[in-house]
C-alpha cells in the first residue's frame, strides 16, 4: 500500500539556519503531495501541496517540489526563525484514494 | 464558510469506561471524514474513514469504532477503554478543497 517516510527527528537549528527535511513516498499512479504543520498545543494546518510532477509548493518562505523519478518531496527553508519550531508532517494522497497517508512527523527545534 | 467542530478538547477517563467523541462540520454537503490518532511520540494513523452516512471503513484493528448517523457528523467510540487508547484524537474531512482538521481532543486513560 501507499506510504511516506520521513527522516526522523528531533532537528535543532539554530535561528537563519537552513532547513532540509526529507520525505520519500510509495505509491502506485500520481499521489497529490502536502506538508502539514504542528504548532505546539494546536491541530494540524496545511503547510503547502504539490499535486503532479515537477510541481512546487510554497507558504511561508518554505517550499518543496514534487520529484517523480525520485519518490520526493523534501521540505526546504533558507532561514529558519524560532516561530517556526513545530512538528512537521509529509503526506499523500492517491490518485484513486480518500486518504490521506502521513509520515511519522519531524520535530524541528530552531534555537535563538 | 467550511468549518469543523470537534469535542471536547481535553478528556480524563479510567481504563474500562466508555468514549464518545463527536466531530461536526458545517457549510459542506457530502464530505469525506476521518478519524486519526496521534499517539505519544509517534505521527499520524488513520483509524476510519467515511465516504457517506452509513458507510465506514476501518483501518487498523482496534478497541474503538466510529459512526456517521448524519452526513456531516462522524462519532469515535469506545465500549471499554484501554491505555493503549490514549493519544491525541483528530477528526478531519475533505470535499473539494483539501482536507480541514479540527482541533483535536487529548485522551489520556488513567
Amino acid at each position: 500500500g501507499d506510504s511516506v517516510t520521513q527522516m526522523e527527528g528531533p532537528v535543532t537549528l539554530s535561528e537563519e539556519a537552513f532547513l532540509t527535511i526529507n520525505c520519500t513516498y510509495t505509491a502506485t499512479g500520481y499521489p497529490s503531495l502536502f506538508w502539514y504543520v504542528q504548532y505546539p498545543g494546536e491541530g494540524l494546518q496545511l503547510l503547502l501541496k504539490a499535486t503532479k510532477a515537477d510541481d512546487k509548493g510554497s507558504n511561508k518562505g518554505f517550499e518543496a517540489t514534487y520529484r517523480k523519478e525520485t519518490t520526493s518531496f523534501h521540505l526546504e527553508k533558507g532561514s529558519v526563525q524560532v516561530s517556526d519550531s513545530a512538528v512537521y508532517f509529509c503526506a499523500l494522497e492517491g490518485d484513486s484514494s480518500y486518504k490521506l497517508i502521513f509520515g511519522s512527523g519531524t520535530r524541528l527545534l530552531v534555537r535563538p | 464558510s467550511q468549518t469543523i467542530h470537534q469535542w471536547p478538547a481535553t478528556l480524563v477517563q479510567p481504563v474500562g469506561s466508555p468514549l464518545s467523541l463527536e466531530c461536526t462540520v458545517e457549510g459542506t454537503s457530502n464530505p469525506n471524514l476521518y478519524w486519526y490518532r496521534q499517539a505519544a511520540g509517534r505521527g499520524l494513523q488513520l483509524l476510519f474513514y467515511s465516504v457517506g452516512i452509513g458507510q465506514i471503513s476501518s483501518e487498523v484493528p482496534q478497541n474503538l469504532s466510529a459512526s456517521r448517523p448524519q452526513d456531516r457528523q462522524f462519532i469515535l467510540s469506545s465500549k471499554k477503554l484501554l491505555l493503549s487508547d490514549s493519544g491525541f484524537y483528530l477528526c478531519a474531512w475533505t470535499a473539494n478543497y483539501g482536507y480541514t482538521f479540527g482541533s483535536g481532543t487529548r485522551l489520556t486513560v488513567v
